[in-house]
């Protein structure tokens, strides 16, 4: 079936440091992919839509400055917390489909665990 | 208003027993439904798509209303294995775009 893998599953940083987070669709090819974060007993929030070879689209109230995205392309996104700081610790998850209009199933990396300290 | 609600829990039930979720959406103009299974510390994965005439899956049945703009889930014969927090999930727009609620914690005990 078809897999999303990210890396790395958790990263543990000082503050004012930059993290980078890369999701990869394994065996499909994802011109979409989407960026989630998660804070503790809280709903995943989606961050933005990363589109190959174009600017992501970011959520309202996202700084697009402080969380960088880029997709490369079709089997690579990466996300980068930009001079992160300890409110930007969280669960950070990505998303790609390869045909979510007929199945409407989303695969989910396994989330990236960034603590800021 | 949230756009997507659920209790959060947690669903404390013995093993064996019968338990429903309710998820309820703002938004009318929402398409397609689904019920997303998480375990703690990991990411979501698909249960189960909800369609208007409702479907079954094994011990899975989720329903839809649309006139009361709410989705169910009843899980049958609880196992052990069935505890997780599970996510109600709304697409508007017809893209991939999805709204997740907060989850409901579901805990089946022996």
């Amino acid at each position: 079936g078809a897999v999303v893998s990210q890396h790395p599953s958790w990263v543990i940083c000082k503050s004012g440091t930059s993290v980078k987070i890369e999701c990869r669709s394994l065996d499909f090819q994802a011109t979409t992919m989407f960026w989630y974060r998660q804070f503790p007993k809280q709903s995943l929030m989606l961050m933005a839509t990363s589109n190959e070879g174009s600017k992501a689209t970011y959520e309202q109230g996202v700084e697009k400055d402080k969380f960088l995205i880029n997709h490369a392309s079709l089997t690579l996104s990466t996300l980068t917390v930009t001079s992160a700081h300890p409110e930007d610790s969280s669960f950070y998850i990505c998303s790609a489909s390869w045909d979510f209009a007929n199945t409407g199933e989303l695969f989910f990396g396994e989330g990236s665990r960034l603590t800021v300290l | 208003r949230k756009e997507v609600e659920q209790d959060p829990g947690p669903f404390n039930v013995p093993e064996g027993a019968t338990v429903a979720f309710n998820c309820t959406y703002s938004n009318s103009a929402s398409q397609s439904f689904f019920w997303y299974r998480q375990d703690c510390r990991k990411e979501p994965k698909l249960l189960m798509s909800v369609y208007s005439s409702g479907n079954e899956d094994g011990r899975f049945t989720a329903q839809l209303n649309r006139a009361s703009q709410y989705i169910s889930l009843l899980i049958r014969d609880s196992k052990l294995s069935d505890s997780a927090t599970y996510l109600c999930v709304v697409s508007t727009g017809g893209g991939n775009k999805l709204t997740f609620g907060t989850g409901t914690q579901l805990k089946v005990e022996l």
